[in-house]
């Protein structure tokens, strides 16, 4: 079965201070999906990344990075000089790469508070 | 853009009622789920389909039906509401296939069941 853990429950800095979600998951598959959605007051899941088994490059956008180790099972989520719009919940997810119709398998979400 | 569209952002309903929620996809996707999310235990899925008429049960379906007449349109159905089904319940949709397998999601409609 598949499974995945953010152990942050809740993250609370300082702006501009950078700030890392951790993610950890497990699964049998050989090929699979990592994602990372963002989930802010109003309540929508945005999608900020995909990320298949294959790819273990790590990717940067503005001031938003990610950090996929196969080896560890991890898919790590950095924001860089945090600001105070990037307060949210975050939630890691993972699915099988069949491109069927079965849902993700969520994490519980890290609730991110970034202070002024 | 993708437009997932659910009807109600709020909804107050009794014990006992049946609950229709609503969700429509802009995009002609396959694919559609219903997830629903409690504090503590983030989100869990409840039903999908993968066309029209056709419906899988996911992870926690016990008290919960669903309709998917339209393509764009895939309904959550509470036969009749009790009040451990109050929760932020979600609909997402998706285009078939690995290399399109991103899901994008409602404004979500917040249900309590008093």
């Amino acid at each position: 079965a598949q499974k995945v853990t953010q152990a942050q429950t809740e993250i609370s800095v300082v702006e501009k201070e950078d700030v890392t979600l951790d993610c950890v998951y497990e699964t049998r598959d050989t090929t699979y999906y990592l994602f990372w959605y963002k989930q802010p007051p109003s309540g929508e899941l945005v999608f900020l990344i995909r990320r298949n088994s294959f790819d273990e490059q790590n990717e940067i956008s503005g001031r938003y990075s990610w950090n996929f180790q196969k080896s560890t099972s991890s898919f790590n989520f950095t924001i860089t000089a945090s600001q105070v719009v990037d307060s949210a919940v975050y939630f890691c997810a993972l699915s099988e790469a069949g491109g069927g119709a079965d849902g993700l398998t969520f994490g519980k979400g890290t609730h991110l508070i970034i202070q002024p | 853009d993708v437009k997932v569209t659910q009807s109600s952002r709020y909804l107050v309903k009794r014990t006992g009622e049946k609950v229709f929620l609503e969700c429509v996809q802009d995009m002609d996707h396959e694919n559609m789920f219903w997830y629903r999310q409690d504090p503590g235990l983030g989100l869990r899925l409840i039903y999908f389909s993968y066309d029209v008429k056709m419906k899988e049960k996911g992870d926690i379906p016990e008290g919960y039906s669903v309709s998917r007449e339209k393509k764009e349109r895939f309904s959550l159905i509470l036969e009749s509401a009790s009040t451990n089904q109050t929760s932020m319940y979600l609909c997402a949709s998706r285009a078939q296939g690995p290399a399109k397998n991103i899901q994008y999601f409602g404004a979500g409609t917040r249900l309590s069941v008093l």
